[in-house]
């Protein structure tokens, strides 16, 4: 298994740019989430789905969105990005929204918005 | 304040050290924990769950003190491949149904020969 992937890894915008993030899994992981990671402040969670066709908002999701057509994929779509979204992005997922699963995290992707 | 509260560090040990982190949480009604561990620039991973009854797991051991709302690791025997950041995470349940994992900041661990 590959567990989960993320695309690119690195990424730089300019203000206003608009760009999608990949996020797949071979887990057949029900739950899926994405997360920002900034200095100071832990992971925080951005957008997150319990199944295919469901999602819903975390703590951040302005600026944001998501769709979840297949089981496998999870694409974050940065609509028009802005300085305060350069961050390190996590995509995870875990079996399901069971609060013992183990969270399973991607390798991340830098973006750096100028 | 912060839901889930870590000592940023960084902690310097020499190897072969005992060292021991702690996290404290504000909401009494979290019903798991865990201590993730993460590498510099890479995502974090799980080290372990944390249990009631405090569980081992070789040269780790985690703490749970639901009465204080805190949780604990001790490394025993430090490695220089034990230096990493360690988050604390804690999940609860959420009132219209899911769960919320709420992660710490982290504790920064460097050992040193």
């Amino acid at each position: 298994n590959a567990g989960v992937t993320q695309t690119p890894k690195f990424q730089v915008l300019k203000t206003g740019q608009s760009m999608t993030l990949q996020c797949a899994q071979d887990m057949n992981h029900e739950y899926m989430s994405w997360y920002r990671q900034d200095p100071g402040m832990g992971l925080r969670l951005i957008h997150y789905s319990v199944g295919a066709g469901i999602t819903d908002q975390g703590e951040v999701p302005n600026g944001y969105n998501v769709s979840r057509s297949t089981t496998e994929d999870f694409p974050l779509r940065l609509l028009s990005a802005a300085p305060s979204q350069t961050s390190v992005y996590f995509c995870a997922s875990r079996l399901r929204d069971f609060q013992g699963n183990e969270q399973f995290f991607g390798p991340g992707t830098r973006l750096t918005v100028l | 304040r912060k839901e889930v509260e870590q000592d940023p560090g960084p902690f310097n040990v020499p190897e072969g050290a005992t060292v021991a982190f702690n996290c404290t949480y504000s909401n009494s009604a979290s019903q798991s924990f865990f201590w993730y561990r993460q590498d510099c620039r890479k995502e974090p991973k799980l080290l372990m769950s944390v249990y009631s009854s405090g569980n081992e797991d070789g040269r780790f051991t985690a703490q749970l003190n639901r009465a204080s709302q805190y949780i604990s690791l001790l490394i025993r025997d430090s490695k220089l491949s034990d230096s990493a950041t360690y988050l604390c995470v804690v999940n609860w349940r959420l009132t219209g149904g899911g769960n919320k994992l709420t992660f710490g900041t982290g504790t920064q661990l460097k050992v040193e020969l």
